[in-house]
């Protein structure tokens, strides 16, 4: 069974701290997508990961790819409030835009 | 905002009824998805579309049926909802010129 998981599942952390989240799937998947949402409302794209070693930066988030290790990480730098929500990544093993998700990070940030 | 809306945007039903939900979009995208979202399960893929009449079933399908007669228009059923598809609701739409996937509004369904 394909498996994406996501750690932690809860970060609260301080403003200008930096920190991490982790994606780990369990099959090879060509594509690796991450996604925001606010409480209430519909996914925000982030990012596309197409390829081995890919990265990516948008203001202080970046995320990076390691297909060999399955592995995908979103790192925040320097947090603010506005970036508290939950972050989803999600994977397609089948290149075919059926993605699997992981089960989301819900991040708070605090003054 | 990749021009979905999806109706109704709020939907209290009761167990056994059957419920309709709508996905439109403006901009003629062949690949349509519905997606349930619950705590604890990120998102899960319930049917999909790449063209007018051409659907099939995703992981969670059970219960559920689609159609899609014009380009714009995919409409999730449920025959006769029950409790467990209390959820909400996502409609993505994939443009052929990106691999991204956009979403929309969604719908918050609750059956009693």
């Amino acid at each position: 069974e394909l498996k994406v998981e996501q750690n932690p599942l809860f970060l609260s952390m301080q403003e200008g701290k930096n920190y991490t989240i982790y994606c780990n799937y369990s099959t090879t998947s060509d594509r690796l997508y991450w996604y925001r949402q606010d409480p209430g409302k519909s996914l925000e794209s982030l990012f596309v990961l197409l390829s081995n070693g890919a990265v990516k930066q948008e203001g202080r988030l970046m995320a990076s790819l390691d297909t060999k290790a399955r592995l995908s990480t979103l790192h925040i730098t320097a947090a603010v409030h506005d970036l508290s929500a939950t972050y989803f990544c999600a994977v397609d093993p089948d290149s075919n835009y059926q993605l699997i998700w992981g089960a989301g990070t819900k991040l708070i940030i605090k003054p | 905002d990749a021009g979905i809306t999806q109706s109704p945007r709020h939907k209290v039903t009761e167990t056994g009824t059957p419920v309709t939900l709508r996905c439109h979009q403006t901009e003629n995208h062949r690949y349509m998805y519905w997606y349930r979202q619950d705590p604890g399960h990120g998102l899960r893929l319930i049917h999909y579309s790449y063209g007018v009449k051409d659907t099939d079933k995703g992981e969670v399908s059970d219960g559920y049926s689609v159609s899609r007669s014009k380009t714009e228009d995919f409409l999730l059923t449920l025959e006769s909802a029950t409790s467990s598809q209390t959820s909400v609701y996502f409609c993505a739409i994939t443009p052929g010129s990106t691999d991204t996937q956009y979403f929309g509004p969604g719908t918050r369904l609750t059956v009693l």
